[in-house]
């Protein structure tokens, strides 16, 4: 098993630029979640779904952040247009049901 | 909804020692609180979990403990060592019914 599966590992952008991050979840994990964690922070829920429906966006922190999950084995994160204040590693964890999760490597973003 | 608070913040053992990293939770109906170990650059990794239906589990030198009336659980980690050194994470939750709930983390630190 490939474990869960984020790309890219890395992305410098500057301020304004789109920046879609991906996931692909582990096979027959039927739920999926984006974190963001920073230092300030700690580790926040984005959103998540379950059998590919959005069930709660109320972490994601504004507008310019959205998320779709067209099938069971892709999600992206989208952040347009992008702030330096989104700097963080972004995680995406899979799990059946909502128990056990399984993170991705993470993708660590520079908004410059 | 469920509130995990953790504690402590940080903390630093010597090698060789205990280590106890003590979590709270206030929904009564969660039933599942698994912990993660987070080393540096990395991504969380689950290290041991326990359900409401049992007191204790061990696993080599990790234990937990959960303590239903009191609605608090623990990581118990002996014979420390330096590979330890990590951010540890308890979260709770509902089975199959909500997202798991994060602690704000423990920064293990292990001095040899």
């Amino acid at each position: 098993d490939a474990g869960v599966i984020q790309s890219p590992r890395h992305e410098v952008t500057e301020m304004g630029q789109e920046v879609t991050l991906r996931c692909k979840p582990i096979s027959g994990h039927n739920s999926l979640f984006w974190y963001r964690q920073t230092m300030m922070r700690g580790l926040e829920l984005l959103i998540y779904f379950n059998n590919n429906v959005p069930i709660d966006d109320s972490g994601m922190p504004e507008d310019r952040f959205s998320a779709k999950m067209p099938n069971a084995s892709f999600s992206t994160l989208k952040i347009q247009p992008s702030e330096p204040r989104d700097s963080a590693v972004y995680f995406c964890a899979s799990s059946t049901k909502t128990e056990t999760q399984y993170f991705g490597p993470g993708t660590r973003l520079l908004v410059l | 909804g469920e509130n995990v608070e953790q504690h402590p913040s940080t903390l630093s053992v010597q090698e060789g020692d205990s280590a106890v990293i003590k979590c709270t939770y206030s929904d009564s109906a969660s039933n599942y609180f698994p912990w993660y170990k987070q080393e540096l650059g990395k991504r969380p990794q689950l290290i041991i979990d326990i359900r409401s239906n049992v007191g204790e589990k061990k696993d080599q030198r990790i234990a937990v403990t959960l303590n239903k009336t009191a609605k608090h659980f623990s990581l118990h980690i002996t014979e420390t060592q330096p590979e330890d050194s990590a951010v540890y994470f308890c979260a709770g939750t509902v089975s199959g019914n909500t997202p798991l709930v994060f602690g704000k983390g423990t920064r293990l630190s292990v001095i040899a």
